[in-house]
């Protein structure tokens, strides 16, 4: 138990439709990320926020949209997904950007 | 971007002392390194974090030599519960939020029995 949960923990879906990933952590931190995780690739930094305010993004299509409503949760909008989009979507939290972070154990995403 | 370069893999046995170093030649007067370990389809865990010299906490050591350059993870006594691949990480979290948050490829480390 790690603190940071995702919703959900597998998610089936074709490329016309429109789904949302969830993370919610009750840590108490400030900042929130969105990783993916590809097949044999290292962890790819998609978002971060840090007080809520959206601090990096790592040029990610615009087919993933985040949204971060308050410091305890972050979602992760997908519209329109390709085949390549399937993957591992870690989500973590740390008390500041300089912290360790705590990571969710994803949602297995697979586009058809 | 302070790059880390890290073994591909690595082997061990039940019971050894295991010593994984990461190369980190042009890290910043502010940066951090920090290590995660992974398991199959879970999110990295924290394992430890310093800045110089050695820090010890209850599953491992980091050593860190003066000039900063290059640090290594200790992992006392593992076990086969240990495999998993673990990921050097470095920065400081302010003058490049993505620096601190940049995962290599990791040292996949097998213990065997």
């Amino acid at each position: 138990e790690t603190g940071v949960t995702q919703t959900p923990r597998h998610l089936v879906m074709g490329m016309t439709n429109k789904k949302s990933l969830k993370c919610e952590q009750h840590l108490g931190h400030n900042a929130m990320y969105w990783y993916k995780q590809s097949a044999k690739k290292p962890l790819e930094l998609m978002f971060v926020y840090s007080l809520e305010e959206r601090v990096e993004n790592n040029s990610v299509p615009s087919r993933f949209s985040p949204e971060c409503p308050n410091s305890s949760h972050l979602f992760l909008h997908l519209h329109t997904l390709q085949p390549e989009d399937s993957a591992l979507y870690l989500c973590a939290s740390s008390q500041t950007l300089v912290q360790p972070q705590h990571f969710g154990d994803g949602t297995r995403l697979s586009i058809l | 971007l302070a790059k880390t370069t890290q073994p591909i893999s690595m082997d061990s046995y039940e019971g050894q002392e295991v010593n994984i170093t990461c190369s980190h030649n042009n890290i910043a007067t502010n940066d951090y390194i920090t290590w995660y370990q992974q398991f199959p389809s879970q999110g990295p865990r924290f394992i430890i974090q310093g800045y110089k010299t050695k820090v010890t906490n209850e599953v491992a050591s980091l050593f860190i030599p003066a000039d900063r350059k290059s640090s290594t993870l200790s992992l006392p006594r593992v076990s086969l519960s240990d495999t998993a691949v673990y990921y050097c990480l470095v920065g400081d979290g302010q003058s490049n939020a993505g620096n601190m948050l940049t995962f290599g490829g990791g040292t996949r480390l097998m213990v065997k029995p």
